[in-house]
């Protein structure tokens, strides 16, 4: 049971290029998240997902996108990186919606992202 | 809108001494108030939760409405309890607000 992995661990772009970060979790949780950590801001929410086939946007979704095509998996796309999206980002898996029995946020071990 | 105020960046206390990692927040109707911790080299994971009234660890916190306030507390701190530490607050819907965050460094 591995919980929630990331993929890559560490990346460097150059302006203009375009990526994709995966998160997979066996948890068979229904909610996943995306968030990215920056010095001095906290965790801000760029695109979660309540299930299968559903995204929503966050806090901070501007020059992202995201799919769920399968349960386990939630992707995180970058079309054309730009230097503020260097950053650390983070995925997040739970059983249930925030609020309630089972609402526990697990999380990934982050991607640590440099755009040049 | 919901808002956490974490203010200070970095406590720094000595081992045995008592901690208080202070967290504020903004919210209109009735919030569920959680602490993150992020031990070094480790991922982000539940310290705690308002509804569940427990002791993780020894670390506390009361939620206190008139203040609006979800302070953490330990009466002694040990070095193992260094870490960053995360206030977090959802308003029932579906997405976790965090505060950013404070160090805790606890020195020998």
């Amino acid at each position: 049971n591995a919980g929630v992995t990331q993929t890559p661990k560490f990346r460097v772009l150059k302006t203009g290029q375009s990526m994709t970060l995966l998160c997979a979790q066996d948890m068979n949780h229904e909610y996943m998240y995306w968030y990215r950590q920056d010095p001095g801001m906290g965790l801000r929410l760029i695109h979660y997902s309540v299930g299968e086939g559903t995204t929503a946007k966050g806090e901070v979704p501007d020059g992202y996108n995201v799919s769920r095509l399968k349960k386990q998996n939630f992707l995180l796309g970058l079309e054309s990186a730009a230097p503020s999206q260097t950053s650390v980002y983070f995925c997040a898996s739970s059983l249930r919606l925030a609020g309630g029995p089972g609402d526990t946020q697990y999380f990934g071990p982050g991607t640590r992202l440099t755009v040049l | 809108a919901q808002r956490v105020t974490q203010p200070e960046k970095l406590l720094s206390v000595f081992k045995g001494a008592p901690v208080e990692l202070k967290c504020n927040y903004s919210y209109s109707g009735s919030p569920e108030l959680f602490w993150y911790v992020q031990y070094s080299r480790q991922r982000l994971q539940l310290l705690l939760r308002h509804i569940s009234r427990e002791s993780i660890k020894g670390f506390t916190a009361d939620l206190n409405k008139g203040e609006t306030s979800f302070h953490l507390k330990k009466p002694f701190a040990q070095e193992e309890d260094s870490a960053m530490y995360y206030c977090a607050l959802t308003g029932g819907g579906n997405k976790l607000t965090f505060g950013t965050g404070t160090q805790l460094k606890v020195e020998l």
